[in-house]
């Protein structure tokens, strides 16, 4: 079952800061993080593995709650290249379930 | 450098006119995987692959096929493609198989039209 995100959509001025949320109804093993820009292909931002380990992006930070199955990414201090279409996806069973994004826009 | 190759980037076809989407890694990964991408729905997983010869259905795999004969390429086979498989299709990769894998590298996306 797909994964839930929230918001679907933020717009932001350059300098602030955003939190997206990323809930499942299934056990997890781990989250990912990706963000899409338009016409691209996504790009790995972070995992953050079942125990606590993180592995990912210096000036992007996450969360994760595994008792109640829900991550969310920290985004501090906002650039216009944070712009774009964020994704969580949650693994559980070699399958990552990808949730339908999150769409960022940063205005100067 | 290491890459995701998807091809072709951008197919126009008709009904029932068979095509394959390959897709090829040069990172050696075990795990592949093919998603389709459409407004609104996020990323879909079709089908993916542990390691050669080891396939297993996505969330969305009927109307699909796909094989693992070798560890580098993972092609997708529209055997009688119909107007609702119109959509973006991501190939995608990864160092470890279940349990926890690794970081996702996707190829570049492929946009398919069946008309």
């Amino acid at each position: 079952q797909q994964p839930v995100q929230s918001p679907q959509a933020v717009i932001l001025r350059e300098g602030e800061d955003a939190v997206i949320n990323c809930s499942s109804s299934k056990a997890l093993y781990s989250v990912h993080w990706y963000r899409q820009k338009h016409g691209e292909a996504p790009v790995f931002l972070m995992i953050l593995l079942k125990g606590g380990e993180q592995k990912g992006h210096e000036k992007i930070s996450a969360s994760f709650n595994e008792k109640k199955q829900q991550s969310s990414l920290y985004l501090t201090a906002s650039q216009l290249s944070y712009s774009g279409t964020y994704f969580c996806g949650t693994e559980g069973a070699s399958k990552i379930i990808f949730g339908s994004g999150t769409r960022l826009s940063i205005r100067p | 450098e290491a890459q995701v190759t998807q091809n072709p980037r951008y197919l126009i076809t008709v009904t029932g006119k068979k095509l394959t989407v390959t897709c090829s890694q040069n990172m050696n990964h075990e795990y592949m995987s093919w998603y389709r991408q459409d407004p609104g729905l996020g990323l879909r997983q079709i089908y993916y692959s542990m390691n050669v010869e080891v396939t297993d259905k996505g969330d969305v795999p009927e109307g699909y096929k796909v094989s693992r004969k070798e560890k580098r390429n993972f092609p997708l086979i529209l055997e009688s493609p119909s107007p609702n498989q119109t959509s973006l299709y991501f190939c995608a990769s990864s160092s470890k198989t279940g349990g926890g894998s690794g970081e996702l590298f996707f190829g570049e996306g492929s946009r398919l039209t069946v008309l």
